[in-house]
């Protein structure tokens, strides 16, 4: 594929459910970011990874929330015990090195937690 | 705290005129800004990045400048069309971060 793609594209789930959040990269890509963007606000990091090094989780809003990535393909994002206000569209974007370069982003996976 | 404001929520005008947004930011000096569209349902795409040292950039019908003295990035559209109607992101980098003002709809009307 050309793009960055995120499954699924929507998910509802239950307040308390655990959910997981899929991105495929572009190929090639060593650094892969998740962002959150609740309704009507900007985006939000929350973590980003780079090749092999330690992953940067420093905008990770809670302890419920991890995330994973095998080498430098696929990543998911998982959330614990799901709270109303974790509802909001999850973006990930990749891009081809440092975070200086551009980042593309996928169409996102809009969660509601019920 | 670094902060990126993007002052209106929206702008709308008439097609045919040029359209112009902007970003501010306060107690810092970044290396450089980037400008995204967002399109309703989808992800971020990129449009322009502009760099500290450069006083304007162009991309056919888009101009971005940077004024390092008044700390705020303008973004242009000129001859705007109705298919410019999304909304514009401008961001910065923290760290390892891109950090996102929230964001200006536009609405182009014919």
């Amino acid at each position: 594929g050309a793009g960055v793609s995120q499954s699924p594209s929507n998910k509802v789930t239950e307040k308390g459910k655990d959910v997981e959040l899929r991105c495929d990269p572009i190929s090639g890509h060593t650094a892969l970011y998740w962002y959150r963007q609740r309704l009507g606000q900007g985006l939000e990091f929350l973590i980003y990874f780079q090749g092999n090094s330690a992953p940067d989780k420093s905008g990770l809003p809670s302890d419920r929330f991890s995330a994973e990535r095998t080498g430098e393909s696929v990543s998911t994002l998982t959330i614990q015990r799901t709270q109303q206000e974790d509802s909001a569209v999850y973006l990930c974007a990749s891009s081809f090195g440092t975070s200086a370069d551009t980042q593309y982003f996928g169409p996102g996976t809009r969660l509601t937690v019920l | 705290s670094q902060k990126i404001e993007q002052n209106s929520e929206a702008l709308n005008i008439q097609e045919g005129k040029t359209a112009t947004l902007t970003c501010n930011y306060t107690n810092y000096s970044p290396a450089y800004l980037q400008w995204y569209r967002q399109d309703p349902g989808r992800g971020p795409v990129f449009l322009l990045l502009i760099r500290e040292n450069e006083k304007e950039k162009r991309k056919e019908r888009l101009k971005v400048t940077f004024d390092t003295t008044l700390k705020q990035s303008l973004f242009h559209i000129t001859a705007s069309q109705p298919a410019d109607s999304a909304t514009y992101l401008c961001a910065h980098q923290a760290g390892t971060a891109l950090i996102f003002g929230k964001g200006t709809t536009l609405s182009v009307s014919s």
